[in-house]
């Protein structure tokens, strides 16, 4: 299966700092990329669809201009966290969509742990 | 109604024996189906995929598909401990659109 990266792992910031997250394939090229976020014990939550080469696609009630997403190319992806908050406080997961064995497969990265204090 | 239902447990079952996992959907033109692993505090992993109705077997894990009751099943035989996790059912319209996951159901497999 694919090999995604996620950096950092885990992050702690204040209150109103900016995070960045990179979503790494490691091995194949992905023109497609998602964003997940989970709140302890609760489901996946799709925030959205990043697509090389031009904007993300934002799913309904997550603020665009809060979650920026920038897929520069076929091999990373990032996630920035502008004036984050304590509620922003979350594990966010990329995944990686791609051709395996003639199927169109998602393969998730490690996740990254982000704390706001 | 959810678009992906799973119980969400938990379930229990002593160890050795078969656990079994059910997941509903409600997109009767869901093409591809896929069943992930996911540990405390870890990212999900793929367990299996299946696309079209009938059984898929890989080592002790085996996933059932059936259109027609738009239901996706997935079955651990031999069940160990380190399969207490839980597991999650996806479920895409096109083979290139987005996953919709279920919210998962907690399995405890006990020694």
């Amino acid at each position: 299966g694919a090999v995604v990266s996620q950096h950092p792992s885990r992050v702690i910031c204040k209150s109103g700092t900016s995070v960045k997250i990179e979503c790494r394939s490691l091995d194949f090229q992905a023109t497609t990329m998602f964003w997940y976020r989970q709140f302890p014990k609760q489901s996946l939550m799709l925030m959205a669809t990043s697509n090389e080469g031009s904007k993300a696609t934002y799913e309904q009630g997550v603020e665009k201009d809060k979650f920026l997403i920038n897929h520069a190319s076929l091999t990373l992806s990032t996630l920035t966290v502008t004036s984050a908050h304590p509620e922003d406080s979350s594990f966010y997961i990329c995944t990686v969509q791609g051709l395996f064995r003639g199927t169109d497969t998602q393969y998730f990265g490690p996740g990254t742990r982000l704390t706001v204090l | 109604q959810k678009e992906v239902e799973q119980n969400s447990g938990p379930l229990s079952v002593p160890e050795g024996a078969i656990a079994s996992l059910n997941c509903t959907y409600s997109d009767r033109g869901s093409q591809s189906f896929f069943w992930y692993r996911q540990y405390s505090g870890k990212s999900p992993e793929l367990i299996m995929s299946i696309y079209s109705n009938g059984d898929k077997e890989d080592g002790r894990f085996t996933a059932q598909l059936n259109k027609a009751s738009q239901y996706v099943s997935l079955l651990i035989r031999d069940s160990q401990p380190s399969d207490s996790a839980t597991y999650l059912c996806a479920v895409k319209f096109t083979n290139a659109g987005k996953s919709t996951f279920g919210d998962g159901t907690t399995l405890t497999v006990k020694p």
